[in-house]
């Protein structure tokens, strides 16, 4: 079965801090692993993505860190802000077609 | 604008009643999809469709849910006889062909069934 595990469920970080968020998948057929970052009200936008080929791309303040033989992957945001505040999701594509299978999310709230 | 849009934002029924979705999305992406988001959970699968090839109903969760996709654009989510479980916000995204990556979804349609 197509899945992806995402912890935690929520996430309270304080201003400055390193936010980090963990998923887990089974599928070997995935080849793609994108990040997407949801606010309250609005559809969820990528935000950062990975190919298995990598261990680690970053952009900004945001990095993926990807572990293919433990088929674990993480998204790490350097220096919250309360800007970042919003609901996080993995996510993961088989590599036969365009359909993302979604994590549960994570609840992201930095604290001033 | 030139995002993805969804009909209406907000809907709200009786229980039995049927319901139409509409989404707009972006011109040129051959790939549409539907999504279903429950209250604080992730993000469910429910219909995919590519080009002029047979969609991928897979994650329809019953007969019950449908959808359409006219001239390769619009696409049309229908609900009929509503159970109170539908409540959700329904989801829809469109993209390039296959292998480009990324979706862009559109803000929702909020159902809300009494």
């Amino acid at each position: 079965q197509q899945q992806v595990k995402q912890s935690p469920q929520s996430l309270i970080v304080q201003k400055g801090g390193i936010s980090i968020i963990n998923c887990a998948y089974e599928n070997t057929a995935f080849d793609y692993f994108p990040w997407y970052q949801q606010f309250p009200g609005k559809g969820p936008a990528l935000l950062i993505a990975i190919r298995p080929d990598v261990s680690e791309k970053k952009e900004g303040r945001f990095t993926i860190s990807f572990n293919k033989s433990a088929k674990q992957f993480s998204l790490h945001i350097m220096d919250s802000q309360p800007g970042d505040s919003a609901t996080y999701f993995c996510a993961a594509r088989r590599n036969a077609g365009n359909m993302l299978t979604f994590g549960g999310g994570t609840r992201l709230m930095v604290k001033p | 604008g030139a995002g993805v849009s969804q009909s209406p934002s907000n809907k709200v029924t009786e229980k039995g009643k049927d319901v139409e979705l509409r989404c707009d999305p972006i011109s040129g992406h051959t790939a549409l999809y539907w999504y279903r988001q429950s209250l604080g959970q992730g993000l469910e699968f429910l219909i995919y469709f590519q080009g002029n090839s047979a969609p991928d109903k897979s994650g329809l969760p019953s007969d019950r849910f449908s959808a359409e996709r006219t001239g390769g654009s619009v696409s049309t989510l229908t609900i009929q006889r509503t159970q109170q479980e539908d409540s959700a916000v329904y989801l829809c995204a469109s993209s390039f062909p296959p292998g480009r990556g990324e979706l862009f979804f559109g803000e929702g349609s909020r159902l809300t069934v009494l």
